[in-house]
């Protein structure tokens, strides 16, 4: 199986920064019809999981564009820019590539 | 408005079957894959199966041999069993829909507490 790779457990930041979240697959998510089949996620208390990102740098309906997916092959990266309170919470990489799909381990944004 | 909600028993007895509802609106079962993920404090997040919107079944080999997803379309439901439960499959147990043209999650449930205890 595909294995994600999100090296940080946690980031700090403070409102109003960038900051940047790694995955590294085990195999290239790049399909035959030219899109990566990476998609970003975002959980916070409370509320229900939600998609931010999908083949790797496109927003879904309604995310903000602070949002940035970005990469290719094995290497993605979700940047958000002028960090907001509100996106402090867990993000997790998924892909849907080969089955089993497969998540990394999650990255858990906090304040500084 | 699109809306999944799961409904399970909270706790299930080591060896025991494990049922779980997910109850949809806002949208028809026919035209996504309904997928089940669940979250553990072992293994994270993992991806135990779907149904695809002509009622067919994939599932992680993983679980294959004790996991069983079915629907009701005329109740907009979704159902997960899983059978011989071990304490490791202590967790939260989502229901997440999943647009087949691009194998999006666009939508989840709040998820369904499950503690395996006996």
């Amino acid at each position: 199986q595909i294995t994600l790779t999100q090296q940080a457990e946690s980031l700090w930041v403070s409102p109003g920064e960038k900051v940047s979240i790694t995955c590294r697959a085990s195999q290239s998510l790049l399909y035959t019809d030219g899109k990566h089949y990476l998609s970003w996620y975002q959980q916070r208390p409370g509320q229900t999981t939600k998609a931010l990102i999908y083949h790797a740098s496109i927003r879904t309906d309604g995310v903000p564009t602070r949002f940035i997916g970005s990469g290719s092959g094995t290497e993605f990266t979700l940047s958000i820019e002028d960090v907001q309170p509100e996106d402090i919470a867990l993000y997790y990489c998924l892909q849907t590539l080969k089955k089993p799909y497969t998540f990394g381990a999650g990255t858990k944004l906090e304040l500084k | 408005q699109v809306q999944l909600k799961e409904t399970g028993p909270g706790l299930v007895q080591p060896t025991q079957t494990l049922s779980i509802t997910c109850t949809v609106s806002g949208f028809s079962l026919t035209s996504y894959y309904m997928q089940w993920v669940r979250q553990t404090p072992g293994k994270g997040l993992e991806w135990m199966g779907f149904i695809r919107s002509g009622g067919s079944t994939e599932y992680n080999s993983e679980f294959k041999s004790r996991l069983s997803i079915s629907r009701d379309t005329s109740k907009n439901q979704v159902f997960l069993k899983m059978n011989s439960l071990k304490t490791e499959d202590t967790g939260v147990y989502y229901c997440a829909r999943l647009r087949c043209y691009d194998y999006v999650m666009d939508a989840w449930g709040q998820g369904a507490s499950v503690t395996v205890s006996s």
